[in-house]
């Protein structure tokens, strides 16, 4: 059974920093996976998603990585903002369901003015 | 594009009543749709898959009596959390999976539900 996990739990950086979030998946068979953002109370919104063929991919401050062989993937996000406080969410699809997104339990990161 | 609405936001019912969350896709056709269920602190969990015109699946330890999934068109999908109790409380959310777009989802903002 696929398990998604997020490491840290929470995590609070002054502004400015360069900081990265991790995530690690128990089963390398997977389709594509999606690193999302949930501010309080609200919805996902989708910041990046790697297919399993690909090994990173960049949106503005943001970059993401994937080591599907050992199970992993990484956020890093530049120069961290007050704006990029929120909930960040991990999500893989396998091939064997790929309709079914499996989350991980999030990182909630603060960013100090 | 690619929007999805939820209805309502927020609602609070009281316990033993039943109460009814809408998932609409606004702008494209959703052959299928997923609802999920968040509570505080946690990931979401996938409670069931929904296609249109077809029963709903759900995951294990999900009551389908109790949560009912009906996908009646290509652009909506209903939950209703029927006899609430209070351990129903918790962030539901939706998405939509649009027609030969298998692998891409779409979410919707969520629905607060207390029960009291």
């Amino acid at each position: 059974k696929q398990e998604v996990t997020q490491i840290p739990a929470a995590l609070s950086v002054p502004e400015g920093e360069n900081l990265v979030l991790n995530c690690s998946f128990t089963d390398s068979a997977i389709y594509n996976l999606q690193w999302f953002r949930q501010d309080p109370g609200k919805g996902l919104t989708s910041l990046l998603l790697i297919q399993s063929s690909q090994r990173e991919q960049t949106s503005g401050r943001l970059n993401a990585s994937l080591d599907k062989s050992s199970g992993r993937s990484t956020l890093y996000i530049a120069a961290s903002q007050p704006g990029d406080s929120a909930t960040y969410l991990c999500a893989v699809r396998e091939y064997s369901s790929a309709s079914k997104i499996i989350f991980g339990s999030g990182t909630r990161l603060s960013i100090r003015p | 594009g690619a929007v999805v609405s939820q209805h309502p936001s927020w609602v609070i019912c009281k316990s033993g009543t039943s109460v009814k969350i809408e998932c609409r896709s606004l702008d494209f056709q959703a052959t299928t749709m997923f609802w999920y269920r968040q509570f505080p602190k946690q990931s979401l969990m996938l409670m069931a898959t929904s296609n249109e015109g077809s029963k709903a699946t759900y995951e294990q330890g999900v009551e389908k009596d109790k949560f009912l999934i009906n996908h009646a068109s290509l652009t909506l999908s209903t939950l209703t959390v029927t006899s609430a109790h209070p351990e129903d409380s918790s962030f539901y959310i939706c998405s939509a999976a649009p027609a030969g777009g298998r692998y891409e989802q779409y979410f919707g903002p969520g629905t607060r539900l207390t029960v009291t």
